[in-house]
Formats: structure tokens, C-alpha cells, sequence
């Protein structure tokens, strides 16, 4: 069964700094994997969606890449602002059942103005 | 365009109680599907259904019943609530089942049962 992990729990940076959110998953035959953001007391928002046979998909300041074989993906936000803070959750399809997707339990990213 | 939309935002139940959240979308997804989200837990796929008439269970189906006698709609109905069921309620809906395209999600439903 797919397992997704999201370390750390938790992150503060500075306004104006790049940084990288992590994602890691068990089944390297993935699918797809897909990057959401989560405003508090909101929905969540798709931001990426990265096909297996895509190494990375790129949206504004946002860059995602997709490494199968390291059973990982990162979310790289450049020159982050305050208005970036929210929770970054990644998805990737159950590999038994296309229906579903398998969560990581987001990272809450803070950024300090 | 409204998206995902669902009501309540908010409800208090008592222990035995039941309730439906609603959910409705007007993108003509044939997809959609409820989540629980519980602190320090990824989302958890409750039932799920790929067009009108057709429904599945998730991970944690338990407690729970859906419909989907049209494409637009997708109620989640509580039977007999229990504490255990507290929690953030998502539906989400996305064109394709085959889980390769963007998913959109409503605003929530933050369900306390006391």
C-alpha cells in the first residue's frame, strides 16, 4: 500500500527566502503526484499535479519535481512571502485502487514578514 | 463558476444523532468523494463514487452513507453520530476518476459530536 510522508511537520523561514517542502512515498510505480494548499478554516487548492512521466511541473514562483526511483517529491517556493504561509499537503493515487488518494499529513509552513 | 459547495460550515450533534452534509458541484465532474481530516492525519477517503448511481467505500466508509442520484449531487449522511466522528469533512470532485487530474475541494464542514 502507498505510504506518504511529509517531514518536517512544521517550518519558519524568513520573507524572502527560498525554500524546499518535502514529500516522500513508498511505491516508487506512481501514477501521479499532486501538491495542495490548505488555508486555515479552508478548502484545499490544487497547486501541481506531476504525471510519472514528468520530472517536474512549474506554476509562478513554484516548482515541483517528481524523482520516482528516490520515492520522493519537493515543492520549492522561491522568494516566499507572507501570503505563502498556509499547509502544503501532497497526494498520490492508491496503487491498488485508482478511486483514492493516499495523503501525506502536510507540512504548516510559516512565513515570517 | 461556484466549484465545490457544501453546507453546513459548522454543526454540533449529539451522540446518536443524525445528519447529512451536502455537497454539490457544477463542473460536470463524474468524480467525487467525502474526506475526514483529523489533526496530525492525512485525509481519509470515507466513500467515494465515479457517476450518478455508482458508490464505493473508502478507507473509513464505517458510520457513514452517500447517494448519488446525480451528477451535481453527493450527500454524506451520519446515521447515529458518535464523538469518535468529529472531525473537518471534505467532498472534492474532479473530472476524470482515474485520479490524473486536478482535484477541486469545497470549503469543509468542521462536525463537533458531543
Amino acid at each position: 500500500k502507498q505510504e506518504v510522508t511529509q517531514i518536517p511537520a512544521a517550518l519558519s523561514v524568513p520573507e524572502g527566502e527560498n525554500l524546499v517542502l518535502n514529500c516522500s512515498f513508498t511505491d516508487s510505480a506512481i501514477y501521479n503526484l499532486q501538491w495542495f494548499r490548505q488555508d486555515p478554516g479552508k478548502g484545499l487548492t490544487s497547486l501541481l499535479l506531476i504525471q510519472s512521466s514528468q520530472r517536474e511541473q512549474t506554476s509562478g514562483r513554484l516548482n515541483a519535481s517528481l524523482d520516482k526511483s528516490s520515492g520522493r517529491s519537493t515543492l520549492y517556493i522561491a522568494a516566499s512571502q507572507p501570503g505563502d504561509s498556509a499547509t502544503y499537503l501532497c497526494a498520490a493515487p492508491h496503487m491498488d485502487s485508482n478511486y483514492q488518494l493516499i495523503w501525506g499529513a502536510g507540512t504548516k509552513l510559516i512565513i515570517k514578514p | 463558476n461556484a466549484g465545490v459547495t457544501q453546507t453546513p460550515k459548522f454543526q454540533v450533534l449529539k451522540t446518536g444523532q443524525s445528519m447529512t452534509l451536502q455537497c454539490a458541484q457544477d463542473m460536470n465532474h463524474e468524480y467525487m468523494s467525502w474526506y475526514r481530516q483529523d489533526p496530525g492525519m492525512g485525509l481519509r477517503l470515507i466513500h467515494y463514487s465515479v457517476g450518478a448511481g455508482i458508490t464505493d467505500q473508502g478507507e473509513v466508509p464505517n458510520g457513514y452513507n452517500v447517494s448519488r442520484s446525480t451528477t451535481e449531487d453527493f450527500p454524506l449522511r451520519l446515521l447515529s453520530a458518535a464523538p469518535s466522528q468529529t472531525s473537518v469533512y471534505f467532498c472534492a470532485s474532479s473530472y476524470s476518476s482515474s485520479m490524473n487530474t486536478e482535484a477541486f475541494f469545497g470549503q469543509g464542514t468542521r462536525l463537533t459530536v458531543v
